[in-house]
């Protein structure tokens, strides 16, 4: 029984780069969540969606992030251009219930900007 | 502007005893309340979780107070194991909104 599947793991770039990070949810699941971890604000959210339609942006950084879910079964999230304080951890996450519904995570994508 | 707030970063603890993790939040809205524990290189998994309706629940070793009027909810592991050391953080969510608010967590180190 797949997990959470997100690629790549790690992810080492260069300031100015595009970074496009991937996830796949767990089948059945209607929920979608990205999330950034950093030190110091821990798990921020980015953005989710429900059916595969964006719901709740206000957590995106600025216009350089932009996350998309062309089918139920994948989602991407995208840095154009890349900078160095975009270096976190980024997870993505499903759920197949309203808020009382537990998130299942991938393990992460390690994203560093140089 | 964190609406849920885990003060303490780290949390030393001798194992065989008890460990209490807080957290507070600001949104009086929120009705449910959920931990996560994080193992480095993994994503976090679920742990236990408490409806606003309640102030108690149990699973086991861990236990989850809920102080209404206080804005406060804590985390208790008796006894603590070293298999216990890990990041927790707690979220919260309200009724109508289908996304979790975390804290910034809380390290735990059970030493032996």
């Amino acid at each position: 029984d797949a997990g959470v599947i997100q690629s790549p793991r790690h992810e080492v770039t260069e300031m100015g780069q595009e970074v496009t990070l991937r996830c796949k949810p767990i089948s059945g699941h209607d929920y979608l969540f990205w999330y950034r971890q950093t030190m110091m604000r821990g798990l921020e959210l980015l953005i989710y969606f429900n059916n595969n339609v964006p719901i709740d942006d206000s957590g995106m950084p600025e216009d350089r992030f932009s996350a998309k879910m062309p089918n139920a079964s994948f989602s991407t999230l995208k840095i154009q251009p890349s900078e160095p304080r975009d270096s976190a951890v980024y997870f993505c996450a499903s759920s197949g219930r309203t808020h009382t519904g537990e998130l299942f995570f991938g393990e992460g994508s390690r994203l560093t900007v140089l | 502007d964190q609406q849920v707030k885990q003060n303490s970063p780290s949390l030393s603890v001798q194992e065989g005893r008890i460990s209490i993790l807080n957290c507070d939040y600001t949104n009086s809205m929120f009705d449910y309340f959920l931990w996560y524990k994080k193992y480095p290189a993994e994503g976090p998994t679920f742990l236990i979780s408490i409806s606003s309706i309640k102030d108690k629940n149990e699973d086991g070793r861990f236990t989850v107070f809920l102080n209404k009027s206080a804005k406060h909810l804590s985390l208790h592991i008796v006894p603590s194991q070293p298999g216990d050391s890990a990041v927790y953080f707690c979220a919260a969510s309200k009724s109508g909104y289908n996304k979790l608010i975390f804290g910034a967590g809380t390290r735990l180190a059970v030493h032996p």
